[in-house]
């Protein structure tokens, strides 16, 4: 089965620090895809980013950036001089073909989250 | 656009009593989801449409019905609530057709069952 691992629960930084928030996953699937979202306080799910299997490249979008390894199974997040409105909760996704569905239909499985707390 | 809406934002049931959960998307997208998001376990898939016309169980079906109205609309039944099942339920939409993109989300409802 699918598996997301966020094994970090809760990281708290100072306000500039650069911080790494880690995610493993699990999957039998040749092609799938991992995504980032993001959960402010007010409770609203944000899409970051989504990468599929077949693209190892780095990305870079102002001060997030993100590493795909494949070897690893890792597709961790990196925020470099936090701010304060970085506090969130943060979820990474893995995206799962759907049984019986012959490769017609994926759903997402979610990692459990880290809270960042950025403290001015 | 207004994305995905999920109505009501708020509902407080008492053991035994029931509800739908509304969600409508005006994205033109096939594939529909239902979550519940618990403390410290992350967003857990209820039941999923990949399109009109089907609907499928995710990880935690049960007490939970849905009906795939149209391709704008999907909803969440709670026939005989359970306190258990107080918890953020959201809703998601997205395109599906060669390749997986990401899912939008709709607000939420906060369901509190007493």
């Amino acid at each position: 089965a699918q598996k997301v691992t966020q094994a970090q629960t809760e990281i708290s930084v100072v306000e500039k620090e650069d911080v790494t928030l880690d995610c493993v996953y699990e999957t039998r699937d040749t092609t799938y895809y991992l995504f980032w979202y993001k959960q402010p306080p007010s409770g609203e799910l944000v899409f970051l980013i989504r990468r599929n299997s077949f693209d190892e490249q780095n990305e870079i979008s102002g001060r997030y950036s993100w590493n795909f390894q494949k070897s690893t199974s890792s597709f961790n997040f990196t925020i470099t001089a936090s701010q304060v409105v970085d506090s969130a909760v943060y979820f990474c996704a893995l995206s799962e073909v759907s049984p019986n569905s012959g490769g017609s239909n994926y759903k997402l499985t979610f990692g459990k989250g880290t809270l960042l707390t950025v403290n001015p | 656009n207004a994305g995905v809406t999920q109505t009501p934002k708020f509902q407080v049931l008492k053991t035994g009593q029931s509800m739908t959960l509304q969600c409508a998307q005006d994205m033109n997208h096939n594939s529909m989801y239902w979550y519940r998001q618990d403390p410290g376990m992350g967003l857990r898939l209820i039941y999923y449409s990949a399109s009109e016309g089907t609907t499928d169980k995710g990880e935690v079906p049960n007490g939970y019905n849905v009906s795939r109205l149209n391709k704008r609309e999907f909803s969440l039944r709670l026939e005989s609530a359970a306190p258990s099942q107080t918890s953020v339920y959201f809703c998601a939409s997205t395109f599906f057709l060669i390749s997986y993109n990401e899912q939008f989300f709709g607000p939420g409802t906060r369901l509190t069952v007493l």
